[in-house]
């Protein structure tokens, strides 16, 4: 059962435009939420991260938007630059307080030049 | 970098056969995770380990085992290989106490052949 969903398993924008990502869940417990980057034959790495107290947490051209009442959080990037183009995933903690994180199955974003 | 190092990158191996996965945490943290991703497949988590102690388990084969050992390092144990077994193994690690974000190596690619 995915209780973490990415909807769109690709998304193409212009370099200097805005990218969002989209991210769903289904479990109302969810209380923190994480988004990770992967280039190819490379592991995940940690992007932003929001928790459920807040909806919005900005980092220099990233920015995440949460939605509780929506079980929905976006992933902004402006302006998105061609280095940007990686598979993007969001992630939640689950199982208590044990940290392991349940996965989206990915975006994969390109920003063409 | 994320500091988390993996060994081997590639693995080819025959159905039936066993392999070990390594994984060596960033430098002092405590909690080691192993994830799994399928072709089709988001990152599946499979096992967590917390200073030597198996901490959680996920949707882990029982024909897979893991381990931590006193100096932090882990291993992932894949026995009776089969080819649905082929994926790519990831080792990630966090301080495990009240941190989300968790550290990725760069993953071991199995193929089983």
């Amino acid at each position: 059962d995915q209780q973490v969903k990415q909807n769109s398993p690709s998304l193409s924008v212009q370099e200097g435009r805005i990218s969002i990502l989209n991210c769903d869940y289904t479990n109302s417990m969810f209380d923190y939420f994480l988004w990770y980057k992967k280039y190819p034959a490379e592991g995940p790495t940690f992007l932003i991260s929001i928790s459920s107290i807040k909806d919005k947490n900005e980092d220099g051209r990233f920015t995440v938007f949460l939605n509780k009442s929506a079980k929905h959080l976006s992933l902004h990037i402006v302006p998105s630059q061609p280095g940007d183009s990686a598979v993007y995933f969001c992630a939640a903690p689950f199982g208590g307080s044990n940290y392991k994180l349940t996965f989206g199955k990915g975006t994969l974003l390109t920003v063409n030049p | 970098d994320s500091g988390v190092t993996q060994t081997p990158k590639h693995l080819i191996t025959a159905t039936g056969q066993r392999v070990t996965l390594r994984c060596s945490p960033r430098s002092g943290d405590l909690s080691v995770y192993w994830y799994q991703q399928s072709l089709d497949q988001g990152l599946q988590f499979l096992i967590q380990y917390y200073n030597g102690e198996e901490r959680a388990k996920g949707n882990i084969l029982e024909r897979f085992s893991a381990q931590q050992f006193p100096d932090l390092h882990s291993e992932l144990n894949l026995s009776s290989l089969e080819l649905g077994d082929s994926a790519l193994y990831f080792c990630a690690s966090s301080a495990g106490t009240a941190s989300y974000e968790q550290y990725f190596g760069p993953g071991t690619r199995l193929t089983v052949t």
